[in-house]
């Protein structure tokens, strides 16, 4: 079974330019998060998916982050305009949903922003 | 101050040591607990899945979670060079994950 595949595995971008992630979650699974992991540190939630409805949404930085999962399935996160705090790593993991629910990951997107 | 502390290390052991990581939370409506392990440029990848007080082995690994003491440990047996990566631990409130910072573990052959 395919795992949670993410891509661009790499992605340097200028500041002030836009940038797009794109997460597969694993198949039939509901949940899907998308993870902001700075070097040293825990994953910290942006966004959580229940199905095709964002249903926690608090950590993303409305500004310049937007997010969709048309269709409930793959998602894409978008940042405009990147700045230099932003360059980290982007991780989505899905998972089925419930109270035993258990995430996997993806590899992560690798932001560089100069 | 965080939920969820966890020293970062780093840690290094030689190889065939028995490891222990730790992890103290603050907030006691923390239902689930797991350890996941991080290599270099991968994503997390879970180790142990636990939601009650006690034990739970798999293999070199054992979990411990004391909900008392708002405290959880992943010990590792016979450690080997390959077990050289991050731990994180994390848990699980209502549909919210939160995570430590992650301990760096070298085992040296």
């Amino acid at each position: 079974e395919a795992g949670v595949v993410q891509s661009p595995r790499y992605k340097i971008i200028e500041k002030k330019q836009p940038v797009a992630f794109w997460c597969n979650p694993i198949s039939g699974h509901n949940t899907l998060y998308w993870y902001l992991q700075n070097l040293g540190q825990g994953p910290e939630l942006l966004i959580r998916y229940e199905n095709e409805e964002a249903v926690d949404d608090s950590q993303l930085p409305k500004d310049r982050f937007s997010a969709e999962r048309l269709k409930g399935v793959d998602s894409t996160l978008k940042i405009q305009p990147a700045e230099l705090g932003d360059s980290a790593v982007y991780l989505c993991a899905s998972s089925l949903g419930g109270s035993l629910d258990e995430q996997y990951f993806g590899p992560g997107t690798r932001l560089t922003v100069t | 101050q965080k939920e969820v502390e966890q020293d970062p290390g780093p840690l290094s052991v030689p190889e065939g040591a028995i490891v222990s990581l730790n992890c103290t939370y603050s907030n006691s409506a923390f239902q689930y607990f797991m350890w996941y392990r991080q290599y270099s440029r991968k994503g997390p990848e879970l180790l142990m899945y636990t939601y009650s007080s006690g034990n739970k082995e798999d293999g070199r690994f054992t979990a411990q979670v004391d909900k008392s003491s708002k405290y959880i440990s992943l010990f590792i047996r016979d450690s080997q060079p390959s077990d050289s990566a991050t731990y994180l631990c994390a848990m699980k409130r209502g549909n919210q994950f939160y995570f430590g910072t992650g301990t760096s573990l070298t085992v040296i052959p």
